[in-house]
This record gives structure tokens, sequence and C-alpha cells, in this order.
């Protein structure tokens, strides 16, 4: 099966911007999804598809694509933006299987 | 309002088999392929895996880590969906998330945009 790859952390100072990575070769084939997760709470989506966001995701939430690598990127991060998040994709190994990245925390400074 | 609610978790001992549900309401349950995904503590999200809805064949497709052990269904007369777990084993201990897939024609993605708030499965003796 396909493997997708995080940071297991990183950070951001209040304001800033960061960028979440994710790699993987099945990314060559299929885009990833982004999930937030805060303590205690299930995942919500914030990004899909080509940079697409699903109703009540802010617009400082933005995705993009190159090679086997996604990226979701917050610009100008708040508090609030302090969490886990995850990618997920298709598996192009097994195209009806499904693979999520281990998962990066976000720390907000 | 869409709303995905997990129910049946508890604590269970190795061995042994367990049936979650997830209760939908808000949205045409039918249509919708649902999946379960898990998280054991503190680590990642797992797919375990999903039913397709009756116009896609309504059929299942597994992870390697539950496939034989496990099984999903659906009723959707109902609005639930159901994930048998036999052979329970320590390492199934987890908070069970069903979610709601959805195809995204632009991209050709396949997006989980409704997630339950989980039930947690804990299998020790």
């Amino acid at each position: 099966s396909s493997e997708l790859t995080q940071d297991p952390a990183v950070s951001v100072a209040l304001g800033q911007t960061v960028r979440i990575s994710c790699q993987g070769d099945t990314l060559r084939n299929y885009y990833a999804s982004w999930y937030q997760q805060k303590p205690g709470q299930a995942p919500v989506l914030v990004i899909f598809g080509k940079n697409n966001r699903p109703s009540g995701i802010p617009d400082r939430f933005s995705g993009s694509s190159s090679g086997n690598t996604a990226s979701l990127t917050i610009t100008g991060a708040q508090a609030e933006d302090e969490a886990d998040y995850y990618c997920n994709s298709r598996d192009s190994s097994n195209n009806y299987h499904v693979v999520f990245g281990g998962g990066t925390k976000l720390t907000v400074l | 309002e869409v709303q995905l609610v997990e129910s049946g978790g508890g604590l269970v001992q190795p061995g042994r088999s367990l049936r979650l549900s997830c209760t939908a309401s808000g949205f045409t349950f039918g249509d919708y392929a649902l999946t379960w995904v898990r998280q054991a503590p503190g680590r990642g999200l797992e797919w375990v895996g999903f039913i397709r809805s009756k116009a896609y064949g309504g059929t299942t497709e597994y992870a390697a880590s539950v496939k034989d052990r496990f099984t999903i269904s659906r009723d959707d007369s109902k609005s639930i969906a159901y994930l048998q777990m036999n052979s329970l084993k320590t390492e199934d201990t987890a908070v069970y998330y069903c979610t709601r897939e959805v195809f995204d024609y632009g991209s050709g993605s396949y997006p989980f945009d409704y997630w339950g708030q989980g039930t947690l499965l804990t299998v020790s003796s």
C-alpha cells in the first residue's frame, strides 16, 4: 500500500504564514484532502481537490499540489488554528483503498 | 443539518465481537458511501473500510489490518451503517469514526465531508 508522509510538528508565529506538506507517490495520481483535528474532537475537512474549501472554512486555508507533494497553507495563522492536520487520498496501489498521513501538530506561537 | 452519530463502543475482551452503529440524518443516506476511520489513543487516523451506495453495488472495501475480521453493512431504510468487528485484538483499541464520503467531480478526489463524534472501543482482558 502507498504511504503519505507528513512532518510530525510545525510551528508558526501568530499572524504569519505556514505551509504543511504531505508527500507520497499516490499524490501523483490523486489530490489530497486535508483535515483539522483539535483535541477531543472529530476531524474537520478543510481543503479538498485542487483547492476547495467547504462552507465555513476561512479563506486563510488553501491547498496546492506539485508532483508527489501536497501542501496546506495557512495565511495569517490564528490561535484557533492550533491543531493536528492530516492529509489523505486514495491509494494508487489499490484505487479503492484510502491512505492517511501520520499527521502534523501545528503550534501557533 | 447533516449528522452522523456513532454508538456501540465499550470494553470488550480480546477474541470477542462487537457491532458499532452509525446513525445518519439530514441527508439522503442511500446516496452516499460511508467510511469508518479509527484513531488509536495518541495516534493518527487510520482508514478501516467503506461501503458503497446501492447505486454502486453496496460493496465494501477493507484495510488489510481488519480484512476478514470486520464487516461493514448498511440499512438504508433506517439510515444506519454498521461495523461488525470479530476476533478483536488489543490493537483494535481506538475511537471509531464514521464519515460520509463524497466525490468531487472537478478533481476526482474523495473527501470525507462529515464526521461523527466517534465511539471508543477498548479491547482488554
